[in-house]
């Protein structure tokens, strides 16, 4: 079974660009999580849907960040305009029910360079 | 103060030691600890799960709570270069699904 799939893997860009990360989830799940990573912050988490709603966006962290989930196997994170501060990598997870036994399945990353 | 607290490392260690990985957290209300595995430019993965005090284990694994002190700990016996990776604990706010990640430490087995 395919795990979660982000793109792109790699995404480097210029600031002001608009910056477009795409995560496909584990079939069947209905809880999708969008995190960034840093060295200085680790890991953190964005914003995260239920049944494609969106239920907390209180780690977007600024209005140049928004998510959306328009079916149940495809969300986007995008950043317009990206800022060199937004480097980082950024992962999508999913699960099921979202119960601490049910584990958050992550994908790859997408590592995100803003020049 | 952040809720959860992790020496980032490196720990260094020679194949076969017994290694200890630990965190702190601040908010006695948690209930659900978890740790996951992160291998270089990867995703995290979860190892192990519990709630509330005590002790689980998995093979080579053994995670540990201790609610008193608020303190949290992953041990590996038998250590193998292949258990070299980052480790982070994690803790799930049961109200809202969160998940709140320490730091991580990273962990390498030389053979």
């Amino acid at each position: 079974d395919a795990g979660v799939i982000q793109s792109p893997r790699h995404e480097v860009t210029e600031m002001g660009q608009e910056v477009t990360l795409r995560c496909k989830p584990i079939s069947g799940h209905d809880y999708l999580f969008w995190y960034r990573q840093t060295m200085m912050r680790g890991l953190e988490l964005l914003i995260y849907f239920n049944n494609n709603v969106p239920i907390d966006d209180s780690g977007m962290p600024e209005d140049r960040f928004s998510a959306k989930m328009p079916n149940a196997s495809f969300s986007t994170l995008k950043i317009q305009p990206s800022e060199p501060r937004d480097s980082a990598v950024y992962f999508c997870a999913s699960s099921l029910r979202g119960s601490f036994n049910q584990p958050q399945h992550f994908g790859d990353g997408t590592r995100l360079s803003i020049l | 103060q952040k809720e959860v607290e992790q020496d980032p490392g490196p720990l260094s260690v020679p194949e076969g030691a017994i290694v200890s990985l630990n965190c702190t957290y601040s908010n006695s209300a948690f209930q659900y600890f978890m740790w996951y595995r992160q291998y270089s430019r990867k995703g995290p993965e979860l190892l192990m799960y519990t709630y509330s005090s005590g002790n689980k284990e998995d093979g080579r694994f053994t995670a540990q709570v201790d609610k008193s002190s608020k303190y949290i700990s992953l041990f590996i016996r038998d250590s193998q270069p292949s258990d070299s990776a980052t480790y982070l604990c994690a803790i799930l706010m049961d109200s809202s699904y969160k998940l709140i990640f320490g730091s991580g430490t990273r962990l390498l087995v030389r053979p």
